[in-house]
């Protein structure tokens, strides 16, 4: 079957403007997570979604940065007025209940590029 | 202190040989831990994941945990060519599973 796929897989914007990436899980997974991951480094948690609703968003690091799910499937992450240091691949993974030990399968990622 | 420390590498072992990957961690009542495999220019695939002190073997790799003194390893026998990658450890809270904290990884170089 399909498996998690992300949109667009580059992106190249400039300071200051608003960007917005997409996340389609796998069919049938409750459980939606979005972690950055920069060059040489192991991915950063973001934020975790539980169906709707956003359980966990201690890992977004400003208010600059937002995430939504609203009908539990397709997610999208928002970043406004974006920086340099915003530049990273976004990952996008997904688990079917989120127990936590169920295998969190990943997307391909976003490369976000702020110039 | 991070979370999840793992020595960059790389790592490089011949054709055959077991490569030991090694991982500790900061908070003691960590609940479940994972190794990640990660090629170049890929996302991260879910190779283990192990939760009581011991070792836990699938295929040609095995996971050992040892809780008392935080560490997580991963050994990998007769290694291929085609295991060359970095290797990611993650740890998650026991108050908060489903946060799960990633080490920086170690590069593994597996020579014909």
């Amino acid at each position: 079957g399909a498996g998690v796929s992300q949109t667009p897989s580059n992106k190249v914007t400039e300071k200051g403007k608003y960007v917005e990436l997409r996340c389609d899980p796998i069919s049938g997974h409750t459980a939606l997570y979005w972690y950055r991951q920069s060059l040489g480094q192991g991915p950063e948690f973001l934020i975790y979604f539980q169906g709707t609703g956003a359980a966990d968003d201690s890992g977004l690091p400003n208010d600059r940065f937002f995430a939504v799910r609203p009908e539990g499937s397709v997610s999208t992450l928002k970043i406004q007025r974006t920086e340099r240091g915003d530049s990273a691949v976004y990952l996008c993974a997904s688990s079917l209940d989120g127990t936590g030990t169920d295998t969190q399968y990943f997307g391909p990622g976003t490369r976000l590029t702020v110039l | 202190q991070k979370e999840v420390e793992q020595n960059s590498g790389p790592l490089s072992v011949p054709e055959g040989a077991i490569a030991s990957l090694n991982c500790t961690y900061s908070d003691r009542v960590s609940q479940s831990f994972f190794w990640y495999r990660q090629y170049s220019g890929k996302s991260p695939e879910l190779i283990m994941s192990i939760y009581s002190n011991g070792d836990k073997e699938d295929g040609r790799f095995t996971a050992q945990l040892n809780k008392a003194s935080q560490y997580v390893s991963l050994l990998i026998r007769d290694s291929q060519p085609s295991d060359s990658a970095t290797y990611l450890c993650a740890v998650t809270p026991r108050y908060n599973f489903n946060k799960f904290y990633f080490g920086s990884g170690t590069k593994l170089n597996v020579k014909p």
